[in-house]
């Protein structure tokens, strides 16, 4: 499986403020996919970063909020937008290929907002 | 509403013994299911899958059941280690929800020695 890191592991950010997390594979991948875990909660899908294009958003979750890139086949940022204390959150990308039905995740990234 | 329920959200076990995660979707239209063993501070690890024209799927240790008419699938881990203590994440997909993984909110297995 494809090897993939994530930076920041961690941060904490001022309320108001922006932060943007880099995903980074160490081969080419056909779809990447960011996640968010809050605190007790299960993994919820953000959007599909699209090669190319713009992302692919899921209910609930907002371009202006979460811009995300994705300049080429192994590489994404998402960004958290003013943020605010219900952002603090476990941040993961994931990758999977195509052909695959699996998919293989990031160390994640933990963001706290104060 | 949840589509991917854990309704146990801890399990304790001996080691040697059997561990049973149990994972329940209430979606029709999901075709393909994985579990998940994620550690404190990493990401969440794949470990076996089932597609759902399968009813049982083995790898090691680890065997995933899948009862499509109950919408209930369930990861047996025999024997348990120590090692194996951590969450375990049900996800699903297929239908309306595509690649997106649909996961459940974990199961805390702790195996002790």
């Amino acid at each position: 499986s494809a090897v993939i890191s994530q930076k920041p592991s961690r941060d904490i950010c001022q309320r108001g403020t922006s932060l943007t997390i880099q995903c980074q594979v160490d081969s080419q991948v056909t779809m990447m996919f960011w996640y968010r875990q809050q605190p007790g909660q299960s993994l919820t899908l953000i959007a599909t970063a699209n090669q190319g294009s713009e992302a692919t958003y899921e209910s609930g979750f907002v371009i202006d909020k979460f811009p995300i890139s994705r300049p080429n086949l192994t590489f994404s940022t998402l960004t958290v937008s003013n943020m605010s204390p219900e952002d603090s959150s476990i941040y993961l990308c994931s990758v999977e290929d195509l052909g695959e039905d699996t998919q293989y995740f990031g160390p994640g990234t933990r963001l706290t907002v104060l | 509403d949840q589509q991917v329920k854990q309704n146990s959200p801890s399990l304790s076990v001996q080691e040697g013994r059997i561990s049973i995660l149990n994972c329940d979707y209430t979606n029709s239209m999901f075709d393909y299911f994985l579990w998940y063993k994620k550690y404190p501070a990493e990401g969440p690890t794949f470990l076996i899958s089932i597609s759902s024209i399968k009813d049982k799927n083995e790898d090691g240790r680890f065997t995933v059941f899948l009862n499509k008419s109950a919408k209930h699938l369930s990861l047996h881990i025999v024997p348990s280690q120590p090692g194996d203590s951590a969450v375990y994440f049900c996800a699903a997909s297929g239908g309306q929800a595509g690649t997106a993984l649909i996961f459940g909110k974990g199961t805390t297995l702790s195996v002790s020695s």
